[in-house]
């Protein structure tokens, strides 16, 4: 059974860095053709696309959003930790890590993490 | 940002047929596959379409999934209660990125 849980403050200033880390199990990012995806959630908006990374350490980025955001691994650890600098109050929603089966176009996410809340204000 | 467009509602009586389209570009639908995924109120996303219109194992056939050109649609038949939800197309975009729709939130009158 795959599990993901995300992790990291609640609670972040305008201009600091966010750190995330998403904890899985039940999947190895050595394994080809697996990888991990970050999305987030603004309260009653839509889902939007952040970051994923493969097996192979090879790294995508959403265009929009591609200076501010690093994602990186620890296969020992079983863990995907996203960063994104320079926050802002625009950037107050739900991430959440998933889980990519196949790579690009053939790829999607399941299953998803339980999401974290993550505000940023003064 | 939302690349996919979506209509915002949709709605429909137990038992009736309700349809979601979603529309993009010949950068991500119209050259690449579809999915969907379902929010039930208060949980995360889950997988319900894969690769246009695959159902993974556990997703009732009442959900079907189809793409035509630069749209892409999901049906449901046979609507339930349960089925209240917000429902998300999404593909990958040769920017080499995937991109997500706007939802489209179901009620079941």
């Amino acid at each position: 059974q795959i599990t993901l849980k995300e992790s990291g403050p609640t609670l972040v200033k305008p201009t600091q860095t966010l750190t995330l880390t998403c904890t899985f199990s039940g999947f190895s990012l050595s394994t080809s053709g697996v990888g991990v995806g970050w999305i987030r959630q603004p309260p009653g908006k839509a889902l939007e696309w952040l970051a994923l990374i493969y097996w192979d350490d090879d790294k995508r980025y959403s265009p929009s959003l591609k200076s501010r955001l690093t994602i990186t691994k620890d296969t020992s650890k079983n863990q995907v930790v996203l960063t994104m600098t320079n926050m802002d109050p625009v950037d107050t929603a739900t991430y959440y890590c998933a889980h990519r089966i196949s790579r690009a176009a053939a790829g999607w996410f399941d299953p998803w993490g339980q999401g974290t809340l993550v505000t940023v204000s003064s | 940002q939302s690349v996919l467009t979506q209509p915002p509602s949709a709605s429909g009586t137990p038992g009736q047929r309700v349809t979601i389209s979603c529309s993009g570009s010949s950068s991500n639908i119209g050259s690449n596959y579809v999915y969907w995924y379902q929010q039930l109120p208060g949980t995360a996303p889950k997988l319900l379409i894969y690769r246009n219109n695959q159902r993974p194992s556990g997703v009732p056939d009442r959900f079907s999934g189809s793409k035509s050109g630069t749209s892409a649609s999901l049906a449901i038949s046979g609507l339930r209660s349960e089925d209240e939800a917000d429902y998300y197309c999404a593909a990958w975009d040769d920017s080499l990125s995937d991109v997500f729709g706007t939802g489209t939130k179901v009620t079941v009158l």
